[in-house]
């Protein structure tokens, strides 16, 4: 089976920059989405495509994929940020697979 | 703005069997993946319908005991649970698929709606 990895936690202070991982086998090969959960609702798809943003999302979330990593960056993080997150990929065309979640303090 | 609405969950016994459905915009043509949630847990995939009805794929975890459906004739899609486990608790959620080209489902998809979710306990 294919195996995402992301770190199980991150912090980060209000205006920095917020840096997530998820990391798989040849996974730049592979289109990555991200999702962001806050507490009590449902995901929301924040990246598709490795890199692009669906209308509402801020430009502050930006997105890559190369190797075996792919990275969710947050810009100018704000409070409001505070979420897990959670990166998505196929392993092929009938499995799907989710990394298994990052949660993001802002301090 | 709500998209997808889950219903069915509810408490039951391990060995039963649960069916959980899913409408809303995009139900009868997208594809649409189930994704659950155990408390205090990630998001693991359950199983995938492609947007043509024809191919349906399921995690290890449930197959052989889950099986989608879809009944486009009422905007409609199934989730049959049989020989429910204590581990099948969850938050189960509904999502559409979007791809590249629209809504053909491939490699390339990702999740674009989701649905808040239906809590299925299991527990003797």
């Amino acid at each position: 089976s294919y195996d995402l990895t992301q770190p199980p936690s991150e912090s980060v202070l209000p205006g920095q920059t917020a840096t997530i991982t998820c990391s798989g086998h040849e996974l730049g090969a592979k289109f990555v989405s991200w999702y962001q959960q806050r507490p009590g609702q449902s995901p929301l798809l924040i990246i598709y495509q490795d890199s692009k943003r669906p209308s509402g999302t801020p430009d502050r979330f930006s997105g890559s994929n190369s190797g075996n990593t792919a990275i969710l960056n947050i810009s100018g993080t704000q409070p409001s940020d505070e979420a897990d997150y959670y990166c998505l990929a196929w392993e092929d065309s009938t499995s799907v697979v989710f990394g298994g979640g990052t949660k993001l303090t802002v301090l | 703005q709500v998209q997808l609405v889950e219903s069915g969950g509810g408490v039951v016994q391990p060995g039963t069997s649960l069916r959980l459905a899913c409408v809303g915009s995009g139900v009868s043509n997208h594809g649409i993946h189930w994704v659950r949630q155990a408390p205090g847990k990630g998001l693991e995939w359950v199983a995938v319908i492609y947007n043509d009805g024809l191919k349906k794929y399921y995690a290890d975890s449930v197959k052989g005991r889950f099986t989608i459906s879809r009944d486009s004739s009422e905007s409609k899609l199934f989730l049959h649970m049989e020989s429910l486990r204590v581990e099948d608790t969850a938050v189960y959620f509904c999502a559409r698929d979007r791809g590249p080209s629209g809504t053909e489902t491939s490699t390339y998809s990702w999740l674009e709606a989701w649905g808040q979710g239906t809590l299925v306990a299991v527990s003797s």
